[in-house]
C-alpha cells in the first residue's frame, strides 16, 4: 500500500519556527486529513492533531495543523528543546481501505 | 483513566504464530474501531489492521493478509492480533490504537528468528 510522503529531516533553531508537510492524494490526506504523530525515542507516539486542526486536550497550542489540497502540514511554533523527536502523519485511505502512515520526519532543534 | 496495555510479544521462530492481546481501561472497547501498528527497529509506523467497534468490518495490510487476524472480546475489554506463518520481517515493536490514534499502548515486542 502507497505511503504518505514526509521529508525525513528538518533542523531549525530553538524559539523558531517549523512546518512539516506530509503528501498524499485525493482518497487519503485530500478526502478527510490527516491526524498527526510525536514521538520521542523509545516512547510510544502520542495524537497532536487530527481533523486537520483539532487538538486533543493537553497539547500545547504551539502545534497547529492544516490542509491544502493533498498536502497537509503541521506548523510548530517557539521551537523548545522537548520538540526534538520523528513526527508522522498518517490518514485512512477511502480506496485502499487502510491506513497509510508517512515516513516520518526527524526534527532537530538547533 | 483511559489506558491500552499490550502483551503477548515474545521469540518465535519463523512460521510460528503468537497471539497478542490489548486489555482497554477506561472505555468501552467496542464502542471503538481500534488498530494495531507495528514499528521495526530503527524504522517508522506501519498499520497492521483495524476493526469497527461492532466487529462487521476488519482490514489487514497486504503484507499480513491471510496470516493475522484481528478480533475482539467484549467482556475482557480486550483487542487480539492472532499471528500465524511469521516471517523475520514481522519482527516489530506491535501497538494496538485507538480510533483515530488518539489512544496507543506501549507496545509489545515481536521477534521472528529462527
Amino acid at each position: 500500500q502507497a505511503g504518505l510522503t514526509q521529508p525525513p529531516s528538518v533542523s531549525k533553531g530553538l524559539r523558531q519556527t517549523a512546518t512539516l508537510t506530509c503528501t498524499g492524494n485525493s482518497n487519503n490526506v485530500g478526502y478527510q486529513g490527516a491526524v498527526w504523530l510525536q514521538q520521542h525515542q523509545g516512547r510510544p507516539p502520542k495524537l497532536l492533531s487530527y481533523r486537520n486542526n483539532d487538538r486533543p486536550s493537553g497539547i500545547s497550542e504551539r502545534f497547529s495543523a492544516s490542509k491544502s489540497g493533498s498536502t497537509a502540514s503541521l506548523t510548530i511554533t517557539g521551537l523548545q528543546p522537548e520538540d526534538e523527536a520523528d513526527y508522522y502523519c498518517s490518514a485512512w485511505d477511502s480506496s485502499l481501505t487502510a491506513w497509510v502512515f508517512g515516513g516520518g520526519t526527524k526534527l532537530t532543534v538547533l | 483513566e483511559v489506558q491500552l496495555v499490550e502483551s503477548g510479544g515474545g521469540l518465535v521462530q519463523p512460521g510460528g504464530s503468537l497471539r497478542l492481546s490489548c486489555a482497554a481501561s477506561g472505555f468501552t472497547l467496542s464502542t471503538y474501531w481500534m488498530s494495531w501498528v507495528r514499528q521495526a527497529p530503527g524504522k517508522g509506523l506501519e498499520w497492521v489492521a483495524t476493526l469497527k467497534g461492532d466487529g462487521s468490518e476488519k482490514y489487514y495490510v497486504d503484507s499480513v493478509k491471510g496470516r493475522f487476524t484481528i478480533s475482539r472480546d467484549n467482556a475482557e475489554n480486550s483487542l487480539y492480533l492472532q499471528m500465524s506463518s511469521l516471517r523475520v520481517e514481522d519482527t516489530a515493536l506491535y501497538y494496538c490504537a485507538r480510533n483515530i490514534m488518539d489512544v496507543w499502548g506501549q507496545g509489545t515486542t515481536v521477534t521472528v528468528s529462527s
